[in-house]
């Protein structure tokens, strides 16, 4: 089964600061690959997606990740936070192979105004 | 376009009772996927449901189990509930089966068991 590690459960910065929050996974085929976000009392969203092509995407509110098959990661990242940027971020991984997505365990951000 | 929605929002059953959780997808999807998420261990698959059939199940017991009905949508139920099973569950809907891009979440379901 596939398993995806956010190595970073909780995070401080301050505002302006760079954000990169890792995200691994350990099945080696064609995944396809997501960063959610869920702000405080809200339900999850949709940050961005990769299936295929330009291993660098980019998502909504100046988020982007970047595809690194060779590491098996996937990593998220924001040149400058807000402070509406505290939220906990999840990663997520579906294989090729399957219909079952799997989830990281997430990251909380903190964002000091 | 309305989202998901979960009912009830909040939920308190104790030790051994069952509970009914409802999800109405997103009009026009027709997966839908339950997840539990708890802080430790973070969102974990249940099982997926597209044109009213399983199509795919998480690692849960069989206490867990769910169906889909002609309309989309779908329900959770637990039997014989236990401590470790108070966690907000989650109901994502998606266009197509497998959910290829991506999920719509629902707001969930937070159940208490005392």
């Amino acid at each position: 089964a596939q398993s995806v590690s956010q190595h970073n459960h909780h995070v401080i910065l301050s505002e302006a600061a760079s954000l990169e929050l890792g995200c691994n996974y350990s099945y080696g085929g064609t995944v396809n690959l997501f960063w959610y976000v869920q702000y405080p009392g809200q339900h999850l969203q949709l940050l961005l997606k990769y299936f295929s092509g330009d291993p660098l995407v980019k998502g909504i509110k100046g988020f982007e990740a970047e595809f690194i098959k060779s590491k098996f990661s996937f990593n998220l990242r924001k040149p400058s936070v807000q402070w509406s940027d505290t939220a906990e971020y999840f990663c997520a991984v579906k294989d090729g192979t399957g219909n079952q997505f799997y989830f990281g365990t997430g990251t909380s951000l903190t964002v000091i105004p | 376009k309305a989202g998901v929605t979960q009912t009830p929002r909040y939920l308190i059953k104790t030790r051994g009772q069952q509970v009914t959780l409802s999800c109405s997808p997103i009009s026009g999807h027709r997966s839908v996927s339950w997840y539990q998420q708890t802080p430790g261990q973070g969102l974990q698959f249940l099982f997926e449901y597209f044109s009213e059939t399983q199509r795919n199940k998480g690692n849960f017991p069989g206490r867990f189990s769910g169906r889909q009905f002609s309309n989309s949508r779908s329900e959770m139920n637990v039997s014989t509930l236990e401590l470790g099973d108070s966690a907000l569950y989650l109901c994502a809907s998606s266009t197509g089966q497998g959910a290829i891009y991506g999920y719509t979440f629902g707001s969930g379901t937070r159940l208490t068991v005392v």
